[in-house]
């Protein structure tokens, strides 16, 4: 693989469910980050994490948790998810602060 | 008011046009500036960056930086319809954070 990946591609899911989204980048990059995309409202930053084992939060980050277990993996999980949970989810990652960020092809999911 | 503004278009223009895509921002600790152009139910694809005030051209690319005047720019020359995108502008302060700021997205339409 070349880049980053995200799984599931897409997700239904019954409010109240625990999901966790997935990403995976073999850039070797230190930052890692999670992003919603909603029309009107563009990249909202959920969480990110600076280098394995630290985390930090973003604008958007109620709702959500995240784990920087090794440096290629950066899940994001919704504990008990709300319709308002509703997006396009994004992974991203760059080699640093302030440096490019690189996406993933995003997941999208519907929370009823 | 939004750090960062960006038209949502949707801009329409005929096959061979000169396309101008443009975002302001209020922040001035934005350095670093970023056009991704985004397909589709696609994630954001990095097209350029810079650092600096000026033009940086990439093929029928050219990124227009104006710090003092907080306006950054994307040309696009002999537009194609495969340039038919969202095209996102994004900045961040460097150092010092992991904070990136997005446009909402300015939709193009290239006519055949």
């Amino acid at each position: 693989i070349a880049g980053i990946t995200q799984a599931p591609t897409s997700q239904i899911l019954a409010a109240g469910r625990r999901m966790t989204l997935r990403c995976t980048q073999d850039m070797r990059h230190n930052a890692m980050y999670w992003y919603r995309q909603d029309l009107g409202l563009g990249l909202r930053l959920i969480h990110y994490s600076n280098t394995a084992g630290t985390t930090g939060k973003g604008e958007v980050p109620d709702g959500y948790s995240v784990s920087r277990a090794n440096t290629d993996d950066f899940p994001l999980t919704l504990a008990s998810a709300v319709p308002s949970q509703t997006s396009v989810y994004f992974c991203a990652s760059s080699k640093g602060r302030g440096e490019t960020q690189y996406f993933g092809p995003g997941t999208r999911l519907l929370v009823l | 008011q939004k750090e960062v503004e960006q038209d949502p278009g949707p801009l329409s223009v005929p096959e061979g046009a000169i396309v101008s895509l443009n975002c302001t921002y209020s922040n001035s600790a934005f350095q670093y500036f970023m056009w991704y152009r985004q397909y589709s139910r696609k994630g954001p694809e990095l097209l350029m960056y810079t650092y600096s005030s000026g033009n940086k051209e990439d093929g029928r690319f050219t990124a227009q930086v104006d710090k003092s005047s907080k306006y950054i720019s994307l040309f696009i020359r002999d537009s194609q319809p495969s340039d038919s995108a969202t095209y996102l502008c994004a900045m961040t302060p460097i150092s010092g954070t992991y904070k990136y700021i997005f446009g909402t997205g300015t939709r193009l339409k290239v006519l055949a």
